[in-house]
């Protein structure tokens, strides 16, 4: 079964710094990039980054550039996001998900549960 | 504020017919990219929906079913079921933004 767990949530204060982590499990992972997606509390879905398969192509979005860092190693087929100078802002469900370049625009078909991070004094 | 466009509620009685839009712009859905809806129950994480725009992924029921017309695309659900109660997400690419993932700002669908 294709599967992804996310962990390392939990609560941290106002600049401080997170690692939060996703293992992958029933696909070869080293094929394919992976991506962060966070959701904030009763908001909608925002990207916040991607990784190829062997690292050369990394994206962020600009709500998080210069503070979060994503990284993967294939040999314990796990994708990971160190999150430094946190806001409340970052408070949200981060989910890790697989994405799929079978279209025009690329989609993502496999999704974790997610792992919440609350940011706050 | 979303890049892409959706209307925030719509609701429909058992065994009707709703429709979901999703408006973009030229450097979106207007420039021919595909569109890909998610489902989200809740509680849960989301699930891919449809992809490339009118295609199902195994599992997914015929009910769903979707659309791209111009800057725009919809989602639409036939025989509508009360666990069919959930978030909707439409997503893109968008080529005048810094990153490729594009999300709408969701759709509450409620079953009454």
């Amino acid at each position: 079964e294709v599967q992804l767990v996310e962990s390392g949530g939990g609560l941290v204060k106002p600049g401080g710094s997170l690692r939060l982590s996703c293992a992958a499990s029933g696909f070869t992972f080293s094929s394919y990039s992976m991506n962060w997606v966070r959701q904030a509390p009763g908001k909608g879905l925002e990207w916040v980054s991607s990784i190829s398969s062997s690292s050369s192509y990394i994206y962020y979005a600009d709500s998080v550039k210069g503070r979060f860092t994503i990284s993967r190693d294939n040999a314990k087929n796990s994708l990971y996001l160190q999150m430094n100078s946190l806001r409340a802002e970052d408070t949200a469900v981060y989910y890790c998900a697989r994405p799929q370049y079978s279209s025009s625009s690329p989609y993502m078909d496999v999704w974790g549960k997610g792992t919440t991070v609350t940011v706050s004094s | 504020q979303s890049v892409l466009t959706q209307p925030p509620s719509v609701s429909g009685a058992p065994g009707q017919r709703v429709t979901i839009s999703c408006t973009g712009s030229s450097s979106n859905i207007g420039a021919g990219y595909d569109v890909h809806w998610y489902q989200q129950l809740p509680g849960t994480a989301p699930k891919l929906l449809i992809y490339g725009n009118s295609n199902r992924p195994s599992g997914v029921p015929d009910r769903f079913s979707g659309s791209k017309s111009g800057t725009s695309a919809s989602l639409a659900i036939t025989g509508l079921q009360a666990e069919d109660e959930a978030d909707y997400y439409c997503q893109s690419y968008d080529s005048s933004l810094s990153g490729p993932w594009v999300f709408g700002g969701g759709t509450k669908l409620t079953v009454l």
